[in-house]
């Protein structure tokens, strides 16, 4: 069945250290995929998103490159602040899926001073 | 745009009493979804609604769980009765179907129940 893998954290680094969070899916057809964040004590929040085959997402300094030759929607940010430390989810949504969306099990990242 | 609304933000009752949380979904949104979320199970999927008709409810947990949708503009989760494993963060989504947007989630309901 559909399914959304992603790395486990927690992932620490020091603020301006490069960050990478991968994500691999199993899906039926072409899935439209995304990230989503979500800071402490708050609700989940689109960060980006790709809705076709190396489509490029990109938001607040994050990008993420749909390959679906690799199944993959890694994340990557060149340079983190403290304020990137959140928990990160990989999403797919499914074509015929009435909106309904694959969740990874989220990567908590910690950026440190 | 107002973005999803939840009611009440945090919900504290005693084993036993019903517990209603309430959304109001983005207007213009047809697809509702509902999901709960804990340290040890993460984030679950409850039930999602398109056009205010249930999908899926196959992620309520048991019988004590129901959710409606009366209108497009109004859905209710509710735990009848309550118990202390229910606490939690439950949140409510609301997605543009049809446009590949994701979802819309709410800032999210706190209960506990004692």
């Amino acid at each position: 069945g559909d399914s959304v893998t992603q790395m486990e954290g927690p992932v620490t680094l020091s603020e301006e250290a490069f960050l990478t969070i991968n994500c691999t899916y199993t899906a039926t057809g072409y899935p439209s995929l995304f990230w989503y964040v979500q800071y402490p004590g708050e609700g989940l929040q689109l960060l980006l998103k790709a809705t076709k085959a190396d489509d490029k997402g990109s938001n607040k300094g994050f990008e993420a490159t749909y390959r679906k030759e690799t199944t993959s929607f890694h994340l990557e940010k060149g340079s983190v602040q403290v304020s990137d430390s959140a928990v990160y989810f990989c999403l797919h949504e499914g074509p015929d899926s009435w909106g309904k969306l694959q969740f990874g099990a989220g990567t908590q990242v910690v950026v440190t001073p | 745009d107002a973005g999803v609304i939840q009611s009440p933000r945090h919900e504290v009752t005693e084993m036993g009493q019903e517990v209603t949380l309430r959304c109001k979904p983005i207007s213009g949104h047809n697809s509702l979804f509902w999901y709960r979320q804990t340290m040890m199970r993460g984030l679950e999927l409850l039930i999602y609604f398109n056009n205010n008709v249930p999908i899926d409810d196959s992620g309520m947990p048991e019988d004590r769980f129901s959710a409606k949708m009366p209108n497009a503009s109004f859905s209710t989760l509710k735990i009848q009765p309550s118990e202390p494993r229910d606490s939690a963060v439950y949140f409510c989504a609301s997605s543009p179907r049809g446009t590949a947007g994701g979802q819309f989630f709410g800032p999210g309901t706190r209960l506990t129940v004692l």
